[in-house]
């Protein structure tokens, strides 16, 4: 199994939602990752996780909350986000930190 | 610091069209260089790497060389499909830094 899991594909949300993403690997990774990426940009780094401890936050607001349960599951709980907020949102995981990443296929949200 | 700069697209071209992408890097360190391809509404996938100078990466038809004189690795296709039609990113890590990617070339190949 190669494959990093996302769900879900879409979603959209108001501005006083609480909602969650989740990914999901069975490659054995001890890292994973969350990226945003707006349209026609690169991804940005928003968090990782490195043995299930968080190693890097991108100064993300608060309103974003990483979570990982096990080494095989990422959350991330979103709660009253705003509308520049609406991107795709990507998990990756890697063998160990700054390894080559393999990248989850994405959810997009949208915020109204 | 660290920075990527790739070619600025979209780039355009019909099929069995020989392809280039530009990609140059600025980096502390021995970076490991990588292409990444994001297929419409699909995650990226990563199309090669390179860990060393002189180093080709390779697959699907597509190389690129580690050119550690020049910082460059630029992305080559002999001939290009219509399916190649894609957004490339170059990328690159140095030791304990993660993954910064460049701004992408949005590839459209046309029968």
């Amino acid at each position: 199994d190669t494959e990093v899991t996302q769900t879900p594909k879409h979603l959209v949300m108001g501005m006083t939602n609480k909602k969650s993403l989740k990914c999901e690997q069975h490659m054995g990774h001890r890292a994973m990752y969350w990226y945003k990426q707006k349209a026609k940009k690169p991804p940005e780094l928003m968090f990782v996780y490195s043995y299930e401890k968080l190693s890097i936050n991108e100064s993300v607001p608060s309103r974003f909350s990483p979570e990982c349960p096990n080494s095989s599951l990422l959350n991330l709980h979103l709660h009253a986000l705003q509308p520049e907020d609406s991107a795709l949102y990507l998990c990756a995981s890697s063998q160990v930190m700054y390894e080559k990443l393999f990248f989850g296929s994405g959810t997009q949200l949208s915020v109204l | 610091g660290n920075s990527v700069t790739q070619m600025e697209g979209p780039v355009t071209l019909s099929e069995e069209a020989f392809l280039t992408i530009n990609c140059t890097y600025t980096a502390t360190g021995y970076p490991s260089l990588f292409w990444y391809v994001q297929y419409p509404g699909e995650g990226l996938q990563l199309l090669l790497k390179a860990t060393k100078a002189d180093d080709k990466g390779s697959n699907k038809g597509f190389e690129a060389t580690y050119r550690k004189e020049t910082t460059s690795f630029h992305l080559e296709k002999g001939s290009v499909q219509v399916s190649d039609s894609a957004v490339y990113f170059c990328a690159h890590n140095s030791g304990n830094t993660p993954l910064v990617f460049g701004k992408g070339t949005r590839l459209s190949v046309i029968a």
